[in-house]
């Protein structure tokens, strides 16, 4: 079946402009996961949506973050007014339940560039 | 909190040579441990994991056990090759700590024939 798919595959922007990242998650899955990683680090947790509870927010970097998952399936990653700091590749996961042994499923990303 | 910490690279390794990439763990209890690999252009894909001690993880021939007396996940293969060449990943995840995943840095692998 499809994967986890994110679009668009790159975005290049100017600092200042808002921008919107997207994540269709497997079909079915009710754990989505957001990740930055920027050159040379390490995958770092953004935001986890879970069913219908309240995400888990505390990754978000500042309030120029932040992240909606509409009828529990399409999410989008929100950044306002981005700065050059904020170049790097979001990833979005989601897995089947959200459980701690579980697998997750990884996007292809995408690299945001900001000029 | 919990963490991973994982050996920094990059690491080249001619074809058939024996692979250690270390990993270590801080955690309260039992988290669950995986590796995670990202192949040149691709998403990352689990690998292997181990949800309890003395569990081993085992896929494609690498291998990870699980040791809670020494917090460690290492990933071993008794003869890379060069279509192993990958970054990769361990990471952690505890129902304790809302099921967030912690990542490592991540290891790059260079297999040279």
């Amino acid at each position: 079946g499809a994967g986890v798919s994110q679009s668009p595959s790159n975005k290049v922007t100017e600092k200042g402009k808002d921008v919107e990242l997207r994540c269709d998650p497997i079909s079915g899955h009710t754990a989505l996961y957001w990740y930055r990683q920027s050159l040379g680090q390490g995958l770092e947790f953004l935001i986890y949506f879970q069913g219908n509870s309240a995400p888990d927010k505390s990754g978000l970097p500042s309030d120029r973050f932040s992240a909606e998952r509409t009828g529990g399936s399409v999410s989008t990653l929100t950044i306002q007014r981005t700065q050059q700091e904020d170049s790097a590749v979001y990833l979005c996961a989601s897995s089947s339940m959200g459980g701690h042994q579980e697998t997750q499923y990884f996007g292809p990303g995408t690299r945001l560039l900001v000029l | 909190g919990d963490s991973v910490t994982q050996m920094e690279g990059p690491v080249t390794l001619s074809e058939e040579a024996f692979l250690t990439i270390n990993c270590t763990y801080t955690a309260t209890g039992y988290p669950s441990l995986f590796w995670y690999v990202q192949y040149p252009g691709e998403g990352l894909q689990l690998l292997l994991k181990a949800t309890k001690a003395d569990d081993k993880g085992s896929n494609k021939g690498f291998e990870a056990t699980y040791r809670k007396e020494t917090t460690s996940f290492h990933l071993e293969k008794g003869s890379v090759q060069v279509s192993d060449s990958a970054v990769y990943f361990c990471a952690l995840s505890h129902w304790n700590t809302g099921n967030q995943f912690y990542f490592g840095t991540g290891t790059s692998l260079t297999v040279i024939p």
